[in-house]
């Protein structure tokens, strides 16, 4: 079964704590991204992987690190997490270039996060 | 500044009755519209749009583009209760960022 999965579904902790919330997926995609969503301001791109070892940053990229080291992974890493990167954040993967009809996007379960 | 934008932000109606939801953007680069529905969870696909013109179905639902206004319009209609939900617009550009309108929040009530 076609799945992306994120760890740990919920999560708080504490201001300037580390942590590293994981994403994995099982369809040989390309592309991966991670958004955070907001009450009124909808979801917002924060990082996204075209490959294995290839990132951009997207509209909100400060306070946050990722990594991809394998095809299947892209984890999401928070040095010191604040207050203001309480949100509900989504994983998600499609394959290939956005040139390909139908491209679909598959979206992880979220993982809420609230810092303390 | 890349944006999305999507109209109405709230919209209730009543079992049977069509709706049209609004998303125009200003997106340099633009490559793609895409449109979601979220329920209590993740966003599911519904539609990929990338050329003008080109109506995309899926059962009762309907997608159009618009490359040169710059807009897209959902279409429902014969809503059901099961079509509650926020839907959601997003503008791909051609280097892979994915820029995301505020959504419509749709109530179908009996």
């Amino acid at each position: 079964e076609a799945q992306v999965t994120q760890n740990p579904r919920y999560l708080i902790t504490v201001t300037g704590k580390k942590l590293t919330v994981t994403c994995s997926q099982n369809m040989n995609h390309e592309y991966m991204s991670w958004y955070r969503q907001d009450p009124g301001l909808g979801l917002r791109q924060i990082y996204y992987s075209m490959n294995v070892e290839v990132t951009d940053k997207g509209d909100v990229p400060e306070g946050y690190k990722v990594s991809r080291k394998e095809k299947r992974n892209f984890p999401l890493i928070l040095e010191s997490p604040s207050p203001n990167q309480t949100s509900l954040y989504f994983c998600a993967t499609h394959r290939g270039r956005v040139l390909v009809s139908n491209n679909e996007q598959f979206f992880g379960p979220g993982t809420r996060l609230t810092v303390l | 500044e890349d944006k999305v934008v999507q109209s109405p932000l709230s919209l209730v109606v009543h079992e049977g009755d069509t709706v049209t939801l609004n998303c125009s953007y200003e997106v340099t680069n633009f490559r793609s519209l895409l449109w979601y529905k979220q329920e209590k969870k993740a966003p599911t696909f519904l539609f990929m749009l990338t050329s003008s013109g080109i109506e995309k179905k899926s059962g009762r639902l309907s997608s159009i583009l618009d490359k040169k206004e710059l807009f897209s319009i959902l279409n429902i209609t014969a809503t059901q209760t099961g079509d509650s939900a926020v839907y959601l617009c997003a503008a791909k550009t051609s280097y892979d960022k994915v820029i995301f309108g505020p959504g419509t929040s749709l109530s179908v009530i009996p």
